[in-house]
Order: structure tokens, then C-alpha cells, then sequence
């Protein structure tokens, strides 16, 4: 079955220290890859996505991924977290052969300010 | 643009009883999602409509749960009766096309059952 990981359950940092969340998928055909983020009190929504092309794209608020298809995985990074950025982070994964759209756990990010 | 829009927020009901959650998707938006997420987990997809049509409801527990979006706009989800295991945030979100699409979610529904 498909399944999406994240390792990292929750996440304490310091501003501007520099984030990496991990994300991993078990599926063997063509995915669509997302990070969402969903901040205190407010509703999912994108930080960035991934169809095709550049394996490295860029989401709002200085967020970015790196598609490795060969390690099936989607990390999300950031150079340097603002207090800010405090909230969780789902990956998600969209199979175009099984039509299923499949989040991770999510990963609860702490930032000290 | 207005969001998605969802009610009631929350809900406290107890074991047995009926419970239904109202979704108003983004305009123009075709295709509409049920989650369900537990405290701690990932959303989990319930049900997802193209237009009217349920075209993926494999994950959800008919025996109690039913859905409907009828023509193809808002859409309805219920439980009857409920058990202390639904106990859950309810999400709806919507999307232009399934495929290819980012989705727009709503802020849920936090069902208590007691």
C-alpha cells in the first residue's frame, strides 16, 4: 500500500538555525509531491509543490524540496527559521496511477525565538 | 476569493446520536475532499467528488458514514450513528481538478462524542 513517512515528529530549534524535515514515499509510479503548513489556529495550506521539471522548488516564505526519486523522498528545507515558522508540516504524495492523495503524519516545528 | 467555508466548527455529541458537517467549496472548483484527522496524524481521505460524482469513497465506513454533494457545489457529510472513535477533526477541501491540483482547505470541524 502507499504509504507516506515522516520522520521527525516534532522539531525544536532556535532561530536561524537551518531546517531540514524529512519526507519518504512508498509508491513506484509518477507522484505529485506537496508540503503543506498549517500555522496556529489556521487551515492547511501550500507551502510549495512539485509536478515535474527542476527537482528543487522553491515555496513562499523561503521554504524549498528536493524531489530524489531515486530515494523516493521530498525533504523540505530552510536555510534559516524564524520564530515565525512555527507550525506543522504535512508532506503529501499524488499518484496519477492509483488516483490517491496521501498525507504523512506531519512533523510539529517549534521555533525559539 | 472567499476559502473554503465549513460548519458547524465544533460539534459535542453523544454516542449514538446523528451528526452531520456542511461543506461550501471554493467557486469553480470541481472536485471536493472529505479528510479525517486525528489527533496527531495526517489528514485521511474519506471521500472525493468530481463535480457530483463520488469517484473514490473506498475509505469510508459506510456502515455509519454517507456523503453527498449534490449538483456538483456544497456538499454534506454524516455520521448515524456516532461512536466514541469518531471523535476526530473533519476537513473539507477543494481543488480545481483532481489531478495536477493543489488543494484549498476549509478550517474542519472538531467533533467530540461522548
Amino acid at each position: 500500500a502507499q504509504s507516506v513517512s515522516q520522520h521527525n515528529h516534532h522539531v525544536i530549534l532556535s532561530e536561524a538555525a537551518s531546517l531540514e524535515l524529512g519526507c519518504n514515499y512508498s509508491y513506484g509510479g509518477t507522484v505529485n509531491l506537496f508540503w503543506y503548513v498549517q500555522y496556529p489556529g489556521q487551515h492547511l495550506q501550500l507551502l510549495l509543490k512539485y509536478f515535474s521539471g527542476d527537482p528543487l522548488v522553491k515555496g513562499i516564505k523561503g521554504f524549498e524540496a528536493e524531489f530524489i526519486k531515486s530515494k523516493f523522498s521530498f525533504n523540505l528545507r530552510k536555510p534559516s527559521v524564524q520564530w515565525s515558522d512555527t507550525a506543522e508540516y504535512f508532506c503529501a504524495v499524488a499518484t496519477s496511477g492509483t488516483y490517491k492523495y496521501i498525507f504523512g503524519t506531519g512533523t510539529r516545528l517549534k521555533v525559539l525565538a | 476569493e472567499a476559502g473554503v467555508v465549513q460548519s458547524p466548527r465544533y460539534k459535542i455529541i453523544e454516542k449514538k446520536q446523528p451528526v452531520a458537517f456542511w461543506c461550501n467549496p471554493i467557486s469553480g472548483h470541481n472536485t471536493l475532499y472529505w479528510y479525517r484527522q486525528n489527533l496527531g496524524q495526517g489528514p485521511e481521505l474519506l471521500i472525493r467528488y468530481e463535480n457530483e460524482e463520488a469517484v473514490d469513497d473506498s475509505q469510508l465506513p459506510k456502515d455509519r458514514f454517507s456523503a453527498e454533494r449534490l449538483k456538483g457545489v456544497d456538499s454534506t457529510l454524516k455520521i448515524q450513528p456516532a461512536e466514541l472513535g469518531d471523535s476526530a477533526v473533519y476537513l473539507c477541501a477543494s481543488s480545481l481538478k483532481w489531478e495536477l491540483s493543489e488543494q484549498y482547505f476549509g478550517p474542519g470541524t472538531r467533533l467530540t462524542v461522548t
